[in-house]
């Protein structure tokens, strides 16, 4: 089982940016592709992007596309999520999630706590 | 993208009830379909995937079936920690959807 820690959420104004860091455990970390799920206050979970394990394959929902870039650093067992030209409706709380060794068909198994992200004037 | 609808989005039930969640794929997702438990304040956490395989450690009180568009969760006997939020996910192409939720309340 890995172990994945958020940070770096906050408050931001709306037009502005905010980099999620997700920190792992365990070996698994580098040959697992990796995912950022998010969940508005009182709503269900959305999917947001994912990365594959040496980074060549990166995907995101059509509602962050152009603005939120996923990436990694593997000496660092980190996962990362740039957010820029932040909107209201991005206020969440973002969780990390582990997903397969395979690009296709990622089974999301270990989740870290989560990291609120919150736009607001 | 490929929409999952989810019913009944509340379920009031009793310790003890049988309960059935249902979800459905706009397209076919073969198997590649999950379930995930959710409790407030924390984080999701894997119940079943490619449709029916349940994950290690989870009681088998649970369990899976469906392929194609249609999916079924089912709760054979409920304990008082099984009252949370349950979510399906499908994983079949990007990007993955999830469910909108089904809220599991005591009766």
């Amino acid at each position: 089982e890995v172990q994945l820690v958020e940070s770096g959420g906050g408050l931001v104004q709306p037009g502005g940016s905010l980099r999620l860091s997700c920190a792992a455990s365990g070996s698994a970390f580098s040959s697992s592709a990796m995912n950022w799920v998010r969940q508005a206050p009182g709503k269900g979970l959305e999917w947001v992007s994912a990365i594959s394990s040496g980074s060549g394959s990166k995907s995101y929902a059509d509602s962050v596309k152009g603005r939120f870039t996923i990436s990694r650093d593997n000496s660092k067992n980190t996962v990362y999520l740039q957010m820029n030209s932040l909107r209201v409706e991005d206020s969440a709380v973002y969780f990390c999630a582990k997903g397969g060794s395979s690009w296709s068909h990622q089974i999301l198994d270990d989740w870290g706590q989560g990291t609120l992200v919150t736009v607001s004037s | 993208d490929i929409q999952m609808t989810q019913f009944p989005s509340t379920l009031s039930a009793s310790v003890g009830d049988r309960v059935t969640i249902t979800c459905r794929a706009s397209q076919s997702i073969s198997s590649w379909l999950a379930w995930y438990q959710q409790k407030p304040g924390k984080a999701p956490n894997l119940l079943i995937y490619k449709a029916s395989t349940l994950e290690s450690g989870v009681p088998s009180r649970f369990s899976g079936s469906g392929s194609g568009t249609e999916f079924t969760l089912t709760i054979s006997s409920l304990q008082p920690g099984d009252f949370a939020t349950y979510y399906c996910q499908h994983y079949d192409t990007y990007p993955y959807t999830f469910g909108q939720g089904t809220k599991l309340e005591i009766k």
